[in-house]
């Protein structure tokens, strides 16, 4: 069956703007999580969502927020952007019951310029 | 806290060599623990996982690895290394009550010599 899907895989922004990135968990899935990639700080947890609830949050500031939808599927959004916002954006899926296999997709690509 | 670290940044070994990755982690109850491999450019792809039972879990392409509950550590082995293996290895731990969210170790990077 298909994996997690991430779109878009790359993109360019304006510092200020915002975006949207997207993820469609694998079928059956409904958690859905994002982290953040960068080379200074790693693999750092935003969010997770299960059951169109906000189930878990990281330290991130306000500016980065996430929604699921009914289907599972789930966007993030982050407004304002700043140049360190620049990084691999990772979204991962998984039952969401009890221990669960977490499952990840390849990615969003962003550059903040 | 939780914590997890993998104490070596770089890790350069020659083909056919075996492999070993040190991952130790600090956790308030027995984590549950993964390995995931990335390599350029890409997202991450799970190796294995121990959630419980048998301490020596097996994973794809050879992988192996055994949870040491006395030293903390969830070590990544292979008896011997591929090219195909150069890649960023990242171990991660999870608690019951922590859903989706993984504490991640800062990756090593094995370089495969010819």
């Amino acid at each position: 069956k298909a994996g997690v899907t991430q779109t878009p895989r790359y993109l360019i922004k304006t510092r200020g703007q915002q975006v949207t990135l997207s993820c469609s968990p694998i079928s059956g899935h409904r958690s859905v999580s994002w982290y953040q990639q960068t080379p200074g700080q790693g693999l750092q947890f935003l969010f997770e969502y299960f059951s169109e609830t906000q189930r878990n949050k990281g330290n991130f500031p306000g500016r980065f927020s996430g929604r699921q939808f009914s289907n599972s599927r789930s966007e993030m959004n982050v407004s304002t952007l700043e140049l360190g916002d620049s990084a691999l954006y990772l979204c991962a899926s998984s039952l969401g019951t009890g221990i669960n296999t977490i499952y990840f997709g390849e990615g969003s690509w962003l550059t903040v310029v | 806290a939780q914590s997890v670290t993998q104490p070596d940044i770089h890790i350069t070994v020659s083909e056919g060599a075996s492999l070993e990755l040190r991952c130790n982690y600090s956790y308030g109850a027995t984590p549950y623990l993964f390995w995931y491999v990335q390599s350029p450019g890409q997202g991450l792809q799970l190796l294995l996982k121990y959630f419980s039972g048998d301490t020596l879990v097996q994973g794809i392409k050879g992988f192996e690895a055994e949870f040491k509950r006395s030293q903390s550590s969830f070590n990544l082995r292979k008896p011997s290394v591929h090219w195909s293996d150069a890649a960023e290895y990242f171990c991660a731990a999870g608690g019951s009550n922590a859903g989706n969210m993984l504490t991640f170790g800062g990756g090593t990077r094995l370089m495969v010599k010819p």
